[in-house]
């Protein structure tokens, strides 16, 4: 299986900073990679697939890059409601594998 | 708009059985392979099993296979998970997620999920 490491798990941030969160592959993905938000009590929401593509309606302050085994995900002014857990996800190989989550939390 | 309602979670014993229903709206349900993830309490998510559009192609994680069966209807816009021989290990919300039309896809939607408790 691959395994997918992210980090931090958890992080404290005040609104409008910058927030970057990393994800490694134990192998190459190429770019099939995706980034989902979760907040407590709710389903997962797909924010970027294929690594940096947006998906619709999500807005411009979050993106997403890398290739490869090493990928970044950048929140680039934390708003009240960016407070979640985030997921990195790999879909290249079955069986699908997620990485531990990060917790956003306001400092 | 994409709507997914699950169903059919609950209290089971270990060893016991219980079926999952999620039904599908606001899309063409025949035309999307689909997915459940489960997530323990407190934990992170973990991805189960998928299904083909036509029901014809199934994959599961090792820790199901052999107990769970997903499986779908499509003429009832009704995806379905068999859990069979459940253990303490299995309590979790399930979540059944839309992918795409290929076998390589994102976990598009997600449904809000059913709390799945193994306990004695």
């Amino acid at each position: 299986d691959i395994q997918m490491t992210q980090s931090p798990s958890s992080l404290s941030a005040s609104l409008g900073d910058r927030v970057t969160i990393t994800c490694q592959a134990s192998q190459v993905i190429s770019r099939f990679l995706n980034w989902y938000q979760q907040k407590p009590g709710k389903a997962p929401m797909l924010l970027i697939s294929d690594a940096s593509n947006l998906e619709t309606g999500v807005p411009s302050r979050f993106s997403g890059s890398g290739s490869g085994t090493y990928f970044t995900f950048t929140i680039t002014s934390l708003q009240p409601e960016d407070f979640a857990t985030y997921y990195c996800q790999q879909f290249d190989t079955l069986p699908l594998t997620f990485g531990g989550g990060t917790k956003v939390e306001i400092k | 708009e994409v709507q997914l309602v699950e169903s059919g979670g609950g209290l089971v014993q270990p060893g016991g059985s219980l079926r999952l229903s999620c039904t599908a709206s606001g899309f063409t349900f025949s035309n999307y392979w689909m997915h459940w993830v489960r997530q323990a309490p407190g934990k992170g998510l973990v991805w189960v099993s998928r299904i083909k559009s036509d029901g014809t192609y199934t994959n599961s994680a090792d820790s199901v296979k052999g107990r769970f069966t997903i499986s779908r209807d499509n003429a009832k816009n009704t995806l379905y998970l068999q859990m069979n021989s459940l253990r303490v290990e299995d309590t979790a919300v399930y979540y059944c997620a839309r992918a795409g039309i290929f076998p390589v896809s994102p976990l598009f939607s997600w449904g809000q999920g059913t709390l799945v408790t193994v306990s004695s």
